[in-house]
């Protein structure tokens, strides 16, 4: 039972355009949520987070969206720049250290 | 600081034998996770340890998994017997108390 999902593994985006990914989870317990980027033959490294008494995060050209309703997180990439192509995965816990990810998608930004 | 720092960096061996991955966390940090990472499941939660201790293995597959942390600076996993299906990259991470995971670059596991 996957409890985080990210239903688009790839998508593509134009240099400059801004880059929209989705992810939602069905634990209404999780109260912490991240977002990781991965380039090939590396680890996961930290990107952003949210904690669930926000609903929005912005550091730079990213910024997460949080709508606890829908159990629905984005990220948004403003502008989208090549060597942002990576894959990102999100990730939640719910007050532990037990962080559950995502399947990922891999991001392609085109020049 | 070096990061954490995993080895080897690629493993491949047979059906049924040990296989030992090894993990030196970034020190000073006291939280040590082991991940798998594969195309259907994305990146599972095998173990954690706190200081050492095994606080949750509720993500270890089967017996055939096992994790230890003799020392702040050191964890092993080790999979006896191996098989063809355990084939994954295999991370270790390690972070502070309320601070997000670092993550080494992983070991590429091959089971034939």
């Amino acid at each position: 039972d996957q409890q985080v999902k990210q239903n688009s593994p790839s998508l593509s985006v134009q240099e400059g355009r801004i880059s929209i990914l989705n992810c939602d989870y069905t634990n209404s317990m999780f109260d912490y949520f991240l977002w990781y980027k991965k380039y090939p033959a590396e680890g996961p490294t930290f990107l952003i987070s949210i904690s669930s008494i926000k609903d929005k995060n912005e550091d730079g050209r990213f910024t997460v969206f949080l709508n606890k309703s829908a159990k629905h997180l984005s990220l948004h990439i403003v502008p989208s720049q090549p060597g942002d192509s990576a894959v990102y995965f999100c990730a939640a816990s719910s007050g532990t250290y037990k962080y559950i990810f995502g399947t990922g998608t891999r991001l392609k930004v085109l020049a | 600081d070096a990061g954490v720092i995993q080895s080897p960096r690629h493993e491949v061996t047979e059906m049924g034998q040990e296989v030992t991955l090894r993990c030196k966390p970034i020190s000073g940090h006291d939280y040590l996770f082991w991940y798998r990472q594969t195309m259907m499941r994305g990146l599972e939660l095998l173990i954690y340890f706190n200081n050492n201790v095994p606080i949750d293995d509720s993500g270890m597959p089967e017996d055939r998994f096992s994790a230890k942390m003799p020392n702040a600076s050191f964890s092993t996993l080790k999979i006896q017997p191996s098989e063809p299906r355990d084939s994954a990259v295999y991370f270790c991470a390690s972070s502070l108390s309320n601070s997000p995971l670092h993550f080494g670059n992983g070991t590429r596991l091959t089971v034939t």
